[in-house]
């Protein structure tokens, strides 16, 4: 039982390219979300999902694109990248939603340069 | 909106109890979480509580909740080096698109020194 799965675990970008991060998880949560990790600020939600095939914003959404096409995976998409997104991203996925334990992926370094 | 704040850092003898302090704003927020970082891994729930609680012990670990205060504290007992870690305070608050989403503080790095 792998859990949540997050790939790439690093990536070094250029200003101006796109991307995409990977989530992927096995435990048949309804529940997906996307955070990033920033030192001194906890973490911020970005996009999250509800179930397959439905996406909202969270926080801080702008400069992201979300895709939830299968139930089990939750794609985060840069399409232009910032230095303002460097970070450390994380992905969660929960049961319902509701107040049951979120489980979180190992997280993606990126760095936009 | 919803806000969570945290001291940043904290250090403690081996075998001292820690106390991490919290404080949030949302009033509604059923349930307060407490989650555990460690270098280079995502965030694994420690312990949480219901918000009709007043304490909650798990083991080395003492949750205490003042509601009227929105004032959360995690206690750990006998603390050990493994217990090095960044410890985020979370709450619950309702997504508009259903559903729940945690709110998290900024974290308080633990630094157990021998």
């Amino acid at each position: 039982n792998a859990g949540v799965t997050q790939t790439p675990k690093f990536r070094v970008l250029k200003t101006g390219q796109s991307m995409t991060l990977l989530c992927a998880q096995d435990m048949n949560h309804e529940y997906m979300y996307w955070y990033r990790q920033d030192p001194g600020m906890g973490l911020r939600l970005i996009h999250y999902s509800v179930g397959e095939g439905t996406t909202a914003k969270g926080e801080v959404p702008d400069g992201y694109n979300v895709s939830r096409l299968k139930k089990q995976n939750f794609l985060l998409g840069l399409e232009s990248a910032a230095p303002s997104q460097t970070s450390v991203y994380f992905c969660a996925s929960s049961y319902n939603g509701g107040n049951t334990e979120a489980f979180f992926g190992q997280g993606t370094r990126l760095t936009v340069v | 909106g919803e806000d969570v704040e945290q001291s940043l850092f904290l250090s403690v003898r081996e075998g001292d109890s820690s106390v991490i302090n919290c404080t949030y704003t949302d009033s509604s927020s059923t349930y307060l979480y407490w989650y555990k970082q460690e270098p280079g891994a995502g965030l694994q729930l420690l312990t949480y509580i219901f918000s009709n609680m007043d304490m909650k012990q798990d083991q080395r670990l003492t949750v205490l909740l003042n509601k009227k205060d929105k004032h959360l504290s995690l206690r750990i007992a006998d603390t050990q080096t493994g217990d090095s870690a960044i410890y985020f305070c979370a709450e619950s608050g309702r997504l508009t698109g259903g559903g729940n989403k945690l709110t998290f503080g900024t974290g308080t790095q633990l630094k157990v020194e021998l």
